[in-house]
């Protein structure tokens, strides 16, 4: 069936470090992917999308670029702040007619000053 | 505009007990899914419904059972309270009928601790 690998964490970062998390999706056809955050305490918030191969998503400084040809769609952000310290999900939505997302299991991001 | 809404917030239920969970969508979403997160991973799909009718299920069981009202708002009911069910139940809502349709829009959640 689908799934979504995503890098285990914690990913543990200095104030301006690059971030990269990796993302990785087995699915039939040409889902749509995704990056959501979510913020300690509150529901997850959608950062960016791509819904066909060599789309770039970028949002909030923030951009993953879809690889057909390595099924990929990693995360990365060239200065990372204290405050996008978050658990960021990578997932995919692989019925057009728009039925279930499929999560990752998560990357938790700490950003220290 | 508002977001989507949940409530309760915060719910703790002995297990056998019953438990029913309430979603608002974004004003003009037709589509709402629930979702199960337990803590430390990520969200697992359980119901959309779309006017007022299932279009897709996960691989829960037939305890948990939801429903559509003609104002697009949902519930989740979940009978017979196991401890596994402990989790952060999350509700979507989507607009659909175009592309922009399948960005699904989370609440904040409802936090179930069954004890």
């Amino acid at each position: 069936g689908d799934s979504v690998t995503q890098m285990e964490g914690p990913v543990t970062l200095s104030e301006e470090a690059f971030l990269t998390i990796n993302c990785t999706y087995t699915a039939t056809g040409y889902p749509s992917l995704f990056w959501y955050v979510q913020y300690p305490g509150e529901g997850l918030q959608l950062l960016l999308k791509a819904t066909k191969a060599d789309d770039k998503g970028s949002n909030k400084g923030f951009e993953a670029t879809y690889r057909k040809e390595t099924t990929s769609f990693h995360l990365e952000k060239g200065s990372v702040q204290v405050s996008d310290s978050a658990v960021y999900f990578c997932a995919l939505l692989a019925n057009q007619a728009g039925t279930a997302l499929i999560f990752g299991k998560g990357t938790t991001l700490s950003v220290s000053s | 505009d508002a977001g989507v809404t949940q409530s309760p917030t915060h719910l703790i239920k002995t297990r056998g007990q019953q438990v029913t969970l309430r979603c608002s969508p974004i004003s003009g979403h037709k589509s709402v899914s629930w979702y199960q997160q337990v803590l430390g991973q990520g969200p697992q799909f359980i119901f959309q419904y779309y006017e007022k009718e299932e279009r897709g299920r996960g691989n829960f069981p037939d305890r948990f059972s939801a429903r559509q009202f003609p104002n697009y708002s949902s519930e989740l009911n979940v009978n017979a309270l196991l401890l596994g069910d402990s989790a952060l139940y999350l509700c979507a809502s989507s607009r659909r009928g175009t592309e922009a349709s399948y960005e699904q829009y989370f609440g904040p959640g409802t936090r179930l601790t069954v004890t």
